[in-house]
C-alpha cells in the first residue's frame, strides 16, 4: 500500500510566479491536510479538506494560498504570486478519519519550495 | 487553545544513554497526544499515539512515552539510544474539533558514538 505521495519534491520558482503542489493520498484514505514548515520552526497547520469540499481552512493565509480535493485526481495547493517568504517545506497529510478517529493522520514527503 | 511546548530545541546523548525528550501541553479537552519523528529531507513518521487508553504508550523503535495529565505532559522516552535514533522529533496534540494537529517546535536529537 503506497504511503501518501507529493510532488514535485522541490519546486523553484521566481518572485510573482504560481506554485502548485499536488498531494495523493493513501489508498482508502478521504481526507487530506497540508502544513507548512518553515525552518526551525514545527509543522503549521494550514487547511484540512475533504473530497470536493474544505472543512477547516484556519490557518490558510487570507490571500494567494487556495486548496481543492477534487472528486478525482489529487489535492492540490496552490500559490499565487509567490514571495521569498513562501518559501517552506509543505507537507501533505492523509487520514481514513472514520467515527472513532482521534486525527492520527500519515504524512508524505513533503515539497520543498524555494523562491528566488 | 491547544498548544505543545517542547523543552530543548537539541539533545545530545551518546550510544547507549537514556533518551528523553520533553513534551508538555494545553489543551481545553481531553486530548490525543502523538510523537512524529522526522528524519532529514523527509516526512514525518508516527512513533506513537496517546488516546485515553493506557497512559504508558509503547511505540516503534523502542520508544515509549507516558501520558501525565497532573503535570500535563508527554515525555518521550528510550532506554537506549542507537546512532539512527539521530533525527528530529515532533509532539502534537489534536485540536478539539480533530482538524487539525498542532505541533511543538521539535528537539533535535543528536547521537555520537
Amino acid at each position: 500500500n503506497a504511503g501518501v505521495m507529493q510532488n514535485p519534491r522541490h519546486l523553484v520558482r521566481r518572485r510573482g510566479q504560481e506554485a502548485r503542489l499536488r498531494c495523493s493520498p493513501m489508498k482508502g484514505h478521504s481526507h487530506v491536510y497540508w502544513y507548512r514548515q518553515l525552518p526551525e520552526e514545527g509543522l503549521k497547520f494550514m487547511v484540512y479538506l475533504q473530497k470536493e469540499n474544505i472543512i477547516d481552512e484556519s490557518g490558510m493565509p487570507k490571500e494567494r494560498f487556495s486548496a481543492e480535493f477534487p472528486k478525482e485526481g489529487p489535492s492540490i495547493l496552490r500559490i499565487q504570486q509567490v514571495v521569498r517568504g513562501d518559501s517552506a517545506a509543505y507537507f501533505c497529510a492523509s487520514s481514513p478519519r472514520d467515527d472513532s478517529s482521534y486525527n492520527e493522520q500519515f504524512f508524505g514527503p513533503g515539497t520543498r519550495l524555494t523562491v528566488l | 487553545a491547544q498548544s505543545v511546548t517542547q523543552l530543548g530545541s537539541h539533545v545530545s546523548v551518546s550510544e547507549g544513554a537514556l533518551v528523553l525528550l520533553r513534551c508538555n501541553y494545553s489543551s481545553s479537552v481531553p486530548p490525543y497526544l502523538f510523537w512524529y519523528v522526522q528524519y532529514p529531507n523527509q516526512g514525518l513518521q508516527l512513533l506513537l499515539k496517546y488516546t485515553s487508553a493506557a497512559t504508558l504508550v509503547k511505540g516503534i523503535n523502542g520508544f515509549e512515552a507516558e501520558f501525565k495529565k497532573s503535570e500535563t505532559s508527554f515525555h518521550l522516552t528510550k532506554p537506549s539510544a542507537h546512532m539512527s535514533d539521530a533525527a528530529e522529533y515532533f509532539c502534537a496534540v489534536s485540536n478539539p474539533a480533530g482538524t487539525a494537529l498542532i505541533f511543538g517546535k521539535g528537539t533535535t536529537l543528536s547521537v555520537s558514538s
